[in-house]
């Protein structure tokens, strides 16, 4: 596997369901990030992770739970969501969170909430 | 509040140059990405203007006027797989990290 992988690639739940996302990059970046792109919408930053430590929480409500274990891995433990939450989360990292870092990005996970 | 503006679709016939511009105000500045992505797929890195001028890569350039909160993407001799949308990305100087704002997206559809 190589760049920035993420499954499922696509997810239906119900709203009393709790599922988990996972992210994974094989780049030996240090930093992460989840994102939410919605329908006519820009890309939305949640979170933040540098070195398995949140730096960022973008006001994400706490139905949207992230872990960070290590570098390499990126979870977003979803519970008790709603319709509007319906998207398309994409996974990020970087090398770290300099300026010049570059973000990849992963395929996303396309999310369904009925 | 941050903003940024692209136009929302933009249609180019196969071997023209198209233009994609973005327009952004933000509370500081600390450069401007430009992002491609296909339906259904990861946005990957085009290009990256942190100071003012052109930046030439292949068919694709991109030009920054921090002056003017103003960048462009020039696509030329395009192909139908440049059928995409192009999102325009500002990175913002507050409470440091790397923490990208991005518009809304450029859906354009390259015709024979």
């Amino acid at each position: 596997e190589t760049g920035v992988t993420q499954t499922p690639r696509h997810l239906v739940m119900g709203m009393t369901n709790k599922k988990s996302l996972k992210c994974e990059q094989h780049l030996g970046h240090n930093a992460m990030y989840w994102y939410k792109q919605s329908a006519k919408k820009p890309l939305e930053l949640m979170f933040v992770y540098n070195f398995k430590e949140q730096t960022e929480n973008n006001s994400v409500p706490s139905r949207f739970s992230p872990e960070c274990p290590n570098s390499s891995h990126l979870f977003l433990h979803l519970h008790t969501l709603q319709p509007e939450d319906s998207a398309l989360y994409l996974c990020a990292s970087s090398l770290g969170l300099a300026a010049t870092n570059e973000q990849f990005f992963g395929p996303g996970t396309r999310l369904t909430v009925l | 509040g941050q903003n940024i503006d692209q136009p929302t679709e933009m249609t180019a016939t196969e071997g023209a140059i198209v233009q994609i511009n973005c327009t952004y105000q933000t509370s500081g500045f600390n450069g401007l990405f430009w992002y491609q992505q296909h339906a259904g797929e990861a946005p990957t890195f085009l290009s990256y203007n942190v100071l003012d001028g052109l930046e030439e890569k292949g068919r694709f350039s991109s030009f920054l006027s921090r002056s003017k909160g103003y960048s462009y993407l020039l696509l030329k001799e395009l192909q139908m797989k440049d059928s995409a949308s192009y999102l325009c990305a500002v990175r913002l100087l507050t409470g440091g990290g790397n923490k990208l704002t991005f518009g809304t997206g450029t859906q354009l559809k390259v015709e024979l």
